[in-house]
């Protein structure tokens, strides 16, 4: 699997966008970029996942540049809730063989400011 | 549609006591994954479970077994627990097996003392 690299801290304020990037230089043509996030205590939440075009849902944006060596998450109105460390993995996406686990880096820790 | 649930979402445990944690999918859901998470090693895959059958396992002793029901709810058993197996134990569902967008539960904190 591609390596990821996530600076591992960013602040942002309360209502403007998050903007996360995330490294993945060595992703290959199969791989798919994944993003999820862990707020303290809790369980990880899946956010959002793409291959090349960018995708959008209810929660966030993800833009994967045209070489798919980068990609940035984007919380559009971060609010305090989205304080969490958010984690971007890459991955071939349904393989067939039984899922081998997802495994997170250190991620990027999210902290919004009021 | 209900998330995923996990049960009992706190335990504590002696050494050398066995313990068994349940899971519930997502409805629709047919795969149910266990991880074990620690401030030190992380997030570690332990096994895939879907239409009851075991799809993989990661690097885990024997110690730690799973099961699926027809319902798709999944179990899993950690035996002769020792201290390092304090944890938290997650749980998470998907709707296809190999998938990667899976739903995680809140997790069963064990401490084994």
């Amino acid at each position: 699997d591609a390596k990821t690299t996530q600076p591992p801290s960013m602040d942002c304020a309360e209502g403007r966008a998050a903007n996360l990037p995330c490294n993945h230089s060595t992703i290959s043509g199969n791989e798919y970029v994944y993003w999820y996030r862990q707020i303290h205590s809790q369980g990880p939440q899946y956010i959002i996942h793409g291959l090349k075009n960018n995708e959008t849902n209810e929660m966030a944006s993800l833009i994967i540049t045209e070489d798919r060596k980068s990609s940035t998450l984007i919380l559009p109105h971060a609010t305090l809730r989205d304080t969490a460390v958010y984690y971007c993995i890459v991955r071939v996406a349904n393989s067939g063989g039984g899922a081998d686990g997802l495994t997170f880096g250190k991620g990027t820790h999210l902290i919004i400011q009021p | 549609k209900a998330g995923v649930t996990q049960t009992p979402r706190y335990l504590i445990k002696t050494r050398g006591q066995q313990v068994t944690l349940s899971c519930s999918p997502i409805s629709g859901h047919r795969s149910v994954s266990w991880y074990q998470q620690t401030p030190g090693q992380g997030l570690q895959f332990l096994f895939e479970y879907f239409s009851e059958t075991q799809r993989n396992k990661g690097n885990f002793p024997g110690r730690f077994s799973g099961r699926q029901f027809s319902n798709s709810r999944s179990e899993m058993n950690v035996s002769t627990l020792e201290l390092g197996d304090s944890a938290l134990y997650l749980c998470a569902s998907s709707f296809r097996t190999s998938s990667y967008e899976q739903y995680f539960g809140p997790g069963t904190r064990l401490t084994v003392t």
